[in-house]
This record gives structure tokens, sequence and C-alpha cells, in this order.
């Protein structure tokens, strides 16, 4: 199946630095790539997502670049706030088309 | 957005007793629902797709016969951990994709999770 490695495993940043989060899938035939963030006890959020025919995308200070040839993705934040500090994962698609397989996560904290 | 709802958010049991979770998606029908499970600073690890009106398709090394799950409507999913031991307990979630399908269209969307203790 899916295997998506996911680095670093944490982040520590301060307050107004950028943060960067990278991903690598093993199926070529993925073809979405989400991002979810998760704060302690509570369900994951999506916060961006990435299809295959686009090689950007940008919300504010979140974008999110994606090198299908590499097959890596990565999740950027600029001008980092205290209440981004959470548990940031990547995601890809199974082969199967249906669930999606997620990195072992990144811990960003973000110190004023 | 669409909304999952999970119950019970939190569940405390005795070894060897069985344990049910549900997974409502309360406002638009879930063909397809995805059951997780999360340890502690752990990623999200699937353990199987729940598809109304047919077997679930499990994830290799979890245990159908001890995780159990119906997915008897659009809207109704549950997990039933059968038999549960104290290495079950976790936190499970579930989620679905108003398509089916986040490949195709659509995010997905989770339920809040339920905190399961066995002692």
């Amino acid at each position: 199946g899916e295997n998506v490695e996911q680095h670093p495993s944490t982040l520590s940043v301060q307050e107004g630095d950028s943060a960067v989060i990278k991903c690598t899938y093993s199926d070529s035939a993925s073809n979405y790539f989400p991002w979810y963030k998760q704060e302690l006890g509570k369900r994951p959020q999506l916060i961006i997502d990435i299809r295959s025919n686009v090689g950007e995308k940008k919300d504010q200070r979140i974008a999110v670049t994606l090198n299908k040839t590499a097959k890596h993705f990565s999740l950027h934040i600029t001008e980092t706030q205290p209440e981004d500090s959470a548990v940031y994962f990547c995601a890809a698609v199974t082969n199967s088309g249906y669930a999606l397989n997620f990195g072992k996560g990144t811990s960003l904290l973000v110190t004023p | 957005g669409a909304v999952v709802s999970q119950h019970p958010s939190r569940v405390i049991c005795k070894s060897g007793t069985s344990v049910k979770i549900e997974c409502r998606s309360l406002d638009f029908q879930a063909t397809t629902m995805f059951w997780y499970r999360q340890f502690p600073k752990k990623s999200l690890m699937l353990m199987a797709t729940s598809n109304e009106g047919s077997k679930a398709t499990y994830e290799q090394g979890v245990e159908k016969d001890k995780f159990l799950i119906n997915h008897a409507s659009l809207t109704l999913s549950t997990l039933t951990v059968t038999s549960a031991h104290p290495e079950d307990s976790s936190f499970y979630i579930c989620s679905a994709s108003m398509t089916g399908t986040p490949r195709i269209t659509g995010e997905l969307f989770f339920g809040e999770g339920s905190r399961l203790t066995v002692l």
C-alpha cells in the first residue's frame, strides 16, 4: 500500500518565522495530498490540500508544493503564530483510491 | 461543512467486555466510512474501510473478528471492539468523505474520536 514518510517529527520555531514540513510518498498513482492539523485531544482538521495536476497552492499564510517526479510534497507556514502550534499530518490516497494513509505527524511548537 | 459525529467520546470498560462505537454523518450520506486508530503522540493508522451494505475491508494486521464493523445505513457505521483487552486501549476515529473517494473530489471529515480505556 501507500507509504507516507514525514519529516521532521518535531519542529520548534519562533513566532513570525516560517515552518516547513516535508513528506514523501511511494505510490506514483496517488493524486490527492491533504494536510491536517490536529490539536491535542481533538479531531484532525483539513488545512489545505493539493491534487497532482497542480504544483503549488496557497491559502493566506499556508502553502503546499508538490513535486510529482520526486514524489514529495511540502507544507509551508509563514509568519507563524502561537496558535499554529499543533500536530500536522500529511496524507496521500491509497492504491484503492478511497482511504488516506497518513504520515507520522510533525509536532510544531511556535514560541512567542 | 459536512459534520461527522462519533459516540461515545470516552469509554472505560473491563477486560473481556465488548464496546460499540458509533459514527454518524449528520448532514450527508456516506457510502464509505473509514476507521482509524491513534496511539498517544502517534499517527492515524487506517484499520478498515466500511462500505454501506457490504463487508468492511480490513487493513493488513487488523483482526476482523476483533474489530467488527457494520455499515447498515448511509449515515451510520459502527465499530465494535470485542473481548477488549488493555492493549486495545486507544483513540479510535472515524471519518467519511461526501463523495466516498477523497481521491476524486472530497476532503475527509473526521468524527470527534472515541477514547477507549480497557482496565
